[in-house]
């Protein structure tokens, strides 16, 4: 149990044009999401968190209007990178909380986007 | 505000060393939960372990073991005869009351046949 997917797993897009990421939780609900950056050899920043039927809430320094977060259901949050440069290349995971408790966080398996 | 320090960058060993990865970790809250997560060359996070700041007892699990002292902050991951396949980058993370996840900077192991 407590699996998430993420689709595409890698993506490859020239400069300018925007690109989505979907996050779904598969065998359970999830009315948190969150959103984490990871460029090579580096540690994953938390980008924003996404709750279900809300804005997300995005940390200091993201722009929310390059990285739009939707979560329209319980099983589904996407984000879509807009106007993308190559300096947005990066390895971007997705985490769900578990209906356990807040205390827990179930990871995708990423997504590799390369902006050329 | 959280912060997740490791230390070791990069450490390298020979199969059937022991290695211990460092990690220590800064809040103002009582209440927390630290963790530990393997990131293979795939990418994919491997979660290890769960713990929240009243349980100090060591735990392990297999050629796994932590430790956490509370007193130093620190939560320690040690691997027992290393093998080959544990090469892959470790994260420690840190979550207090604000439930965001905090990751440390990670330490790549490479362990050598």
């Amino acid at each position: 149990g407590a699996v998430v997917s993420q689709h595409p797993s890698w993506v490859i897009c020239k400069s300018g044009t925007s690109v989505k990421i979907e996050c779904r939780s598969l065998d359970f609900q999830a009315t948190t999401m969150f959103w984490y950056r990871q460029f090579p050899k580096q540690s994953l920043m938390l980008m924003a968190t996404s709750n279900e039927g809300s804005k997300a809430t995005y940390e200091q320094g993201v722009e929310k209007d390059k990285f739009l977060i939707n979560h329209a259901s319980l099983t589904l949050s996407t984000l879509t990178v807009t106007s993308a440069h190559p300096e947005d290349s990066s390895f971007y995971i997705c985490s769900a909380q578990g209906l356990a408790g807040r205390n827990e966080q179930f990871f995708g398996p990423g997504t590799r986007l390369t902006v050329l | 505000a959280q912060k997740v320090t490791q230390a070791q960058t990069e450490i390298s060993v020979v199969e059937k060393e022991d290695v211990t990865l460092d990690c220590v970790y800064e809040t103002r809250d009582t209440t927390y939960y630290l963790f530990w997560y393997k990131q293979p060359p795939s990418g994919e996070l491997v979660f290890l372990i769960r713990r929240n700041s009243f349980d100090e007892q060591n735990e392990i699990s297999g050629r796994y073991s932590w430790n956490f002292q509370k007193s130093t902050s620190s939560f320690n991951f040690t691997i027992t005869a290393s093998q080959v396949v544990d090469s892959a980058v470790y994260f420690c993370a840190g979550m207090d009351s604000s439930y965001k996840l905090i990751f440390g900077s990670g330490t790549r192991l490479l362990v050598r046949p």
